[in-house]
């Protein structure tokens, strides 16, 4: 079955300890990114890939690292995480970059506190 | 990404057919009018993508006029399983390295027994 699969789906942590996020795609698809969405701000891309080793920003870069060593791995890096990136985070993949039909994963609700 | 306006929310009863129209009067040459459907705590999720015309699939149609300036979703015979949030996105499937999805505020659909 094709599927974005992020972990953990639930977690909650300190300020300051270093975490990751794990998101996997069975689709061999080229463009990963990662999103967070807040009540009242919508979907906001955070981080995206076009492929191995080619990482970019999106509009919420700072806080996060990304790391793009295999195609199907696009991990999401908090290494000093703070309260306000309390959010509710989602992987996607699609074939190609701009591609307007991506898959999502199930998303990583993420509480720091 | 061309901008859309679509109405905040709607209500509807089982058993109806609902439509949800998305106004996008900046829609470029290439674009194409892609919706996504997304349930409290899950990703989006990909319904349907056209052009021109009609399309129609196992879950949705989408009615897009001759001038493409808006287009309509038509969910029919609705159930309370979809109850959701429906997004409307305009973008080049074929477009830019980068080219994010950009989700507006969506339509909040309630359906009620």
């Amino acid at each position: 079955e094709a599927q974005v699969t992020q972990n953990p789906r639930y977690l909650i942590t300190v300020t300051g300890k270093k975490l990751t996020v794990t998101c996997s795609q069975n689709m061999n698809h080229e463009y990963m990114s990662w999103y967070r969405q807040d009540p009242g701000l919508g979907l906001r891309q955070i981080y995206y890939s076009m492929n191995v080793e080619v990482t970019d920003k999106g509009d919420v870069p700072e806080g996060y690292k990304v790391s793009r060593k295999e195609k199907r791995n696009f991990p999401l890096i908090l290494e000093s995480p703070s309260p306000n990136q309390t959010s509710l985070y989602f992987c996607a993949s699609s074939f190609s970059p701009g591609n307007t039909e991506a898959f999502f994963g199930q998303g990583t609700r993420l509480t720091v506190v | 990404l061309a901008k859309t306006t679509q109405p905040i929310s709607m209500d509807s009863y089982e058993g109806q057919e609902v439509n949800i129209t998305c106004s996008h009067n900046n829609i470029a040459t290439n674009d194409y009018i892609t919706w996504y459907q997304q349930f409290p705590s899950q990703g989006p999720r990909f319904i349907i993508q056209g052009y021109k015309t009609k399309v129609t699939n196992e879950v949705a149609s989408l009615f897009i006029p001759a001038d493409r300036k808006s287009s309509t979703l038509s969910l029919p015979r609705v159930s309370l399983s979809d109850t959701a949030v429906y997004y409307c996105l305009v973008g080049d499937p074929r477009g830019a390295a980068g080219n994010k999805l950009t989700f507006g505020g969506g339509t909040r659909v309630l359906v009620k027994p």
